[in-house]
């Protein structure tokens, strides 16, 4: 089964000011996305940010980016020039694209992120 | 493209009744998940649905059960209700492409249930 750690509960940041967030994940598998997601306090879930395991190059989106290293089991994400906006949980998720564990999303505890005015 | 949608948003049922929670997933997926989030246990799979088939399920109890139309809507049905399963469920859709490829889970704002 696969796991996902997320070990920051919560984190704080000054607006502007950049900030990452840790996640390292257990499997067994070689096909898989690596997901976050983040969910403000009204409560919907919206995906962030998506990568793929065979990709090499970490994926962006605007002001998010990860640092993805396979061989660690690493997926971080780092968010640039931090807004008000960005407060909320993140959850980083973990898919196996084949076989056991497949079609469902394993999710970590979360991350509270405060950005502080 | 309207997002996934779920219905009802807020629920209050009393133990040992039934509720049924419903999910219309953004038009064009045909695949539907359910997760349940709590404090305490985070979030959890409780299914898969496509095609109106169950193709994946979590370790949840039979009392937890599901199906999907064939315009891949969907349905939870949660049966004699524990104070245990106040939670939000949250109901996801992903365009699936057949023969086992599965991609992006978009999700809806969720069904905040609370069993008194």
């Amino acid at each position: 089964a696969q796991t996902v750690t997320q070990s920051q509960p919560e984190m704080s940041v000054q607006e502007a000011e950049t900030v990452t967030l840790s996640c390292t994940y257990d499997t067994s598998e070689s096909n898989y996305y690596l997901f976050w997601y983040k969910q403000p306090p009204s409560r919907q879930m919206i995906l962030v940010i998506r990568q793929e395991a065979y990709k090499q190059q970490n994926a962006t989106e605007n002001r998010f980016s990860v640092n993805f290293q396979k061989a660690a089991k690493s997926f971080s994400l780092k968010i640039s020039d931090s807004q008000l906006g960005d407060t909320a949980m993140y959850f980083c998720a973990f898919m196996n694209l084949r076989g056991a564990g497949s079609y469902q999303l394993t999710f970590g505890k979360g991350t509270k992120l405060s950005v502080i005015p | 493209k309207a997002g996934v949608t779920q219905t009802p948003r807020y629920l209050i049922k009393t133990r040992g009744q039934q509720v049924t929670l419903s999910c219309s997933p953004i038009s064009g997926h045909r695949s539907v998940s359910w997760y349940q989030q709590t404090p305490g246990q985070g979030l959890q799979f409780l299914f898969e649905y496509f095609s109106e088939t169950q193709r994946n399920k979590g370790n949840f109890p039979g009392r937890f059960s599901g199906r999907q139309f064939s315009n891949s809507r969907s349905e939870m049905n949660v049966s004699t209700l524990e104070l245990g399963d106040s939670a939000l469920y949250l109901c996801a859709s992903s365009l699936e492409g057949g023969q086992g490829f599965t991609d992006t889970q978009y999700f809806g704002p969720g069904t905040r249930l609370t069993v008194l």
